[in-house]
């Protein structure tokens, strides 16, 4: 079992749609928690990140942390056509950051 | 422009070749890592330097051989490389190494093709 699992997708959505991404994971280890974005030909550019569990909130942009439940997700409201990337989630431990395997989104003019 | 600089951004290389990737970050932060990414997969960690030491080799072959001259430099020593090591190489920087330490920045990376 992988530490971390983040289904993979494609997804592909309209735009203005709410796009909702989620990570499990099984490490209680992890403190910190944190989606990155990826273009294509890109470095990952990070987006949140948090600490504890409940709700943070950037712009269109909300993540969540479930620690009982070891579930982490983000919202994106308002979808745009330039939202359309690879998003990863990550945790970190004392040792090292984990990711998922990364969710494909296409947000369709 | 991400605030972790890495360079070349494309290198071509032969299996008998030795070339250096650089990476490069003034947010004074004290650990830096190297990655490697290949083609729809998440990265894959490589080595971790924490105030200019090295604290994780992931067993990487020894074809890759990372060095820090200072705090805000990083440069990865390619040697031997193999078709299969052609990858996107990522250099990240974190203020610190430990989970406290977060969140880590990445540069854009050097897409590496060995021929």
């Amino acid at each position: 079992q992988k530490e971390v699992e983040q289904d993979p997708g494609p997804l592909s959505v309209p735009e203005g749609a709410i796009v909702s991404l989620n990570c499990t994971y099984s490490n209680s280890a992890f403190q910190y928690f944190m989606w990155y974005r990826q273009y294509s030909r890109k470095g990952p550019e990070l987006l949140m990140y948090t600490y504890s569990s409940g709700n943070k909130e950037d712009g269109r942009f909300t993540a969540q942390v479930d620690k009982s439940s070891k579930y982490i997700s983000l919202f994106i409201r308002d979808s745009q056509p330039s939202d359309s990337a690879t998003y990863l989630c990550a945790m970190k431990d004392d040792y090292k950051l984990s990711f998922g395997a990364g969710t494909t989104v296409t947000v369709r003019a | 422009d991400t605030e972790v600089t890495q360079t070349p951004k494309h290198l071509v290389m032969g299996m008998t070749n030795k070339k250096s990737l650089k990476c490069e970050q003034h947010m004074g932060h004290r650990a830096m890592y190297w990655y490697k990414q290949k083609a729809k997969k998440p990265p894959e960690l490589m080595f971790v330097y924490s105030y200019e030491k090295l604290s994780i080799n992931e067993s990487v072959p020894s074809r890759f051989s990372p060095e820090c001259p200072n705090s805000s430099l990083l440069n990865l020593h390619l040697h031997a490389l193999q078709p299969e090591d052609s990858a996107l190489y990522l250099c990240a920087s974190s203020p610190g190494q430990g989970a406290t330490g977060s969140p880590l920045h990445f540069g854009n990376g050097t897409r590496l093709t060995v021929t």
